[in-house]
């Protein structure tokens, strides 16, 4: 298996730019999660899906943030306008079940200038 | 809801000696518990877990778990750190209540001198 596949691994764009990061969890998984990473925050859970259905998008920091998951092996999470604040590496898991645990992808580092 | 304490933003400790990092866990409902490790540049990759049984847990490059109900901690252990150790650690919990998805804590830097 090749594990949670993320797209792109560095993204580099201007400020108020649209972006957007891409995910294709493992196959079989019914649970996909987007977290990003900073130093000053730590990993913060932004939104996740069960089966392709959102479940919880309380941690979207605001409605620049939008996440679709239109089939079972793709996710993306998009950024319109992007600010230099969301500047983070952006994480997107998937998981079989809780008991499991999650299996990360390799994250997109985003820089916004 | 849950939430996870790690003690100490980063640790040293010399090639063979013990290494232990510290988590502190706060759930209203038995948790389910993890540890992760995150080398630079990478994802983060799973060491052990804990979800019921037995509460000492084994997980991959000789790290092990304790579960300690009475103490509310899930402390990571390796009885001979090697440089191969050097990443951070993250613990993680998960319950059946609040967003029923993983809450990470802060991290704990692991340096291991020669």
């Amino acid at each position: 298996d090749a594990g949670v596949i993320q797209s792109p691994r560095h993204e580099v764009t201007e400020m108020g730019q649209e972006v957007t990061l891409r995910c294709k969890p493992i196959s079989g998984h019914n649970s996909l999660f987007w977290y990003r990473q900073t130093m000053m925050r730590g990993l913060e859970l932004l939104i996740y899906f069960n089966n392709n259905v959102p479940i919880d998008d309380s941690g979207m920091p605001e409605d620049r943030f939008s996440a679709k998951m239109p089939n079972a092996s793709f996710s993306t999470l998009k950024i319109q306008p992007s600010e230099p604040r969301d500047s983070a590496v952006y994480f997107c898991a998937s998981s079989a079940g809780q008991g499991n645990g999650y299996t990360f992808g390799s994250g997109t580092r985003l820089t916004v200038v | 809801a849950q939430s996870v304490t790690q003690l100490g933003s980063h640790v040293s400790v010399s090639e063979g000696a013990l290494v232990l990092l510290r988590c502190n866990y706060s759930s209203s409902v038995p948790p389910y518990l993890f540890w992760y490790v995150q080398y630079p540049n990478q994802g983060l990759q799973l060491l052990l877990k804990y979800t019921t049984g037995a509460t000492l847990v084994k997980g991959i490059n000789g790290f092990e778990a304790e579960f300690k109900k009475s103490e509310t901690s899930f402390h990571l252990t390796k009885p001979s750190a090697h440089m191969s150790d050097a990443a951070e650690y993250f613990c993680a919990v998960w319950a059946e209540t609040g967003r029923r998805a993983l809450t990470f804590g802060s991290g704990t830097r692991l340096q291991v001198q020669p």
